[in-house]
């Protein structure tokens, strides 16, 4: 099944500085991304998503790249502020095993 | 839009009791998702539904864990004997269309076994 691996587990930065999360899946098959945001004792929320047939996606200070070659994809957050404090969790979705792995989750914290 | 809503939102009982945790997709939502998340293994599919229909199980982890689909505005997940090591943090969520469009979460049930 699909494995997918997300670096690092804890992240602390700046305020105004950029925070970068990386995550590496195993499974070619794979043909969705998406990043959730888990602030402390709430649910998962979707932040942004990409699909395959797509390099790079952005919405306003949070960014996706897709690098399906190296099988990999990174979270760009820029002009990081102290709400962008949570943990995100990168996901996949493998055609094969027809589910959404996720990653182990990131604990970003963002220090004014 | 209401979201998806789980109840209870917090459920303590002891061991060996009957756990019954529920759930209400978005409205139209054909996909609904039973997830469980702890520290040591984050966040794990347990089984998802299609149109009301059990498509994958292969994520629950014994046959003490059962869930129903009788509608599509309602799902539950079952837990009968439950054990201390049941404990964690259930989610459902729903997507439209497909597996692999966006999954909207609950705010999950927080159950704590005895």
């Amino acid at each position: 099944g699909e494995n997918v691996e997300q670096h690092p587990s804890t992240l602390s930065v700046q305020e105004g500085d950029s925070a970068v999360i990386k995550c590496t899946y195993s499974d070619s098959a794979s043909n969705y991304f998406p990043w959730y945001k888990q602030e402390l004792g709430k649910r998962p929320q979707l932040i942004i998503d990409i699909r395959s047939n797509v390099g790079e996606k952005k919405d306003q200070r949070i960014a996706v790249t897709l690098n399906k070659t190296a099988k990999h994809f990174s979270l760009h957050i820029t002009e990081t502020q102290p709400e962008d404090s949570a943990v995100y969790f990168c996901a996949a979705f493998s055609g094969s095993a027809r589910q959404l792995t996720f990653g182990s989750g990131t604990q970003l914290t963002v220090l004014p | 839009d209401a979201g998806v809503i789980q109840s209870p939102r917090h459920e303590v009982t002891e061991m060996g009791q009957e756990v019954t945790l529920r759930c209400k997709p978005i409205s139209g939502h054909d996909y609904l998702f039973w997830y469980r998340q702890t520290m040591m293994r984050g966040l794990e599919l347990l089984i998802y539904f299609n149109n009301n229909v059990p498509i994958d199980d292969s994520g629950m982890p014994e046959d003490r864990f059962s869930a129903k689909m009788p509608n599509a505005s309602f799902s539950t997940l079952k837990i009968q004997p439950s054990e201390p090591r049941d404990s964690a943090v259930y989610f459902c969520a729903s997507s439209n269309r497909d597996v692999n469009q966006p999954q909207h979460f609950g705010d999950g049930t927080r159950l704590s076994i005895l």
